[in-house]
């Protein structure tokens, strides 16, 4: 059974930065691309980062481009996500999930971004 | 950047009704487009995939359909487990874009 458990939510202050981890089990991790998407309070869906399998490439939206840094370890099957100059638009809940097309997802866990 | 225009953003129907949700592409996506249902407190739950290509376990009454830039998600006969959230997601390009979503409700 796939299964990608997040951690590493929670209340941040505006300018400060947080680094979330997505456990994944189930399947071969370093075979698939890697994402994370978040979904705001209001419940839009947004693609947040994506990493390829092996890690060398990497992309990110403008909205959160030289902020986020996605990255992984293959050994540890684990995905991250580094966010910095954090807003208080990224406050979301945010899950990772596989391949470029995201077919399983995590729950998710939760970042307030709020003073 | 594609926006994904989805509709209707909310709808209520009966048990055993058929409904209809359409995304909407700003260019050919060329079939490259998922569908997703999300119920409360729950991530996206994988639908359907290339547009028209069932995810394992989803019943046969979602159906998918569309090409170019106009594609639509199909229930039939409603079960009361259907009444959820729904989101297309292209995947043709980067950034991703989802829909906005629909609410699906029981009348």
């Amino acid at each position: 059974e796939v299964m990608l458990v997040e951690s590493g939510g929670g209340l941040v202050k505006p300018g400060g930065s947080l680094k979330l981890s997505c456990a994944a089990s189930g399947f071969t991790f370093s075979s698939y691309a890697m994402s994370w998407v978040r979904q705001t309070p209001e419940k839009r869906l947004e693609w947040v980062a994506t990493i390829s399998s092996g890690g060398s490439y990497t992309y990110y939206p403008d909205s959160v481009k030289g902020r986020f840094t996605i990255s992984r370890d293959n050994a540890k099957n684990t995905l991250y996500l580094q966010m910095s100059s954090l807003r208080s638009e990224d406050t979301a809940m945010y899950y990772c999930a596989r391949h470029l097309t995201a077919d399983y997802w995590g729950q998710g866990t939760t970042l307030t971004v709020s003073s | 950047e594609i926006q994904m225009t989805q509709s209707p953003s909310s709808m209520s129907a009966s048990l055993g009704d058929r409904i209809t949700i359409t995304c909407q592409a700003t260019q050919d996506i060329v079939k490259n487009l998922n569908w997703y249902q999300q119920k409360p407190g729950k991530p996206p739950s994988f639908l359907i995939y290339y547009a028209t290509e069932l995810a394992e376990g989803v019943p046969s009454r979602f159906s998918g359909s569309g090409s170019g830039s106009d594609y639509s998600l199909t229930i039939s006969n409603l079960e009361s487990e259907d009444f959820a959230d729904y989101y297309c997601l292209q995947f043709y390009e980067f950034p991703r874009t989802f829909g906005g979503g629909t609410k699906l409700e029981i009348k």
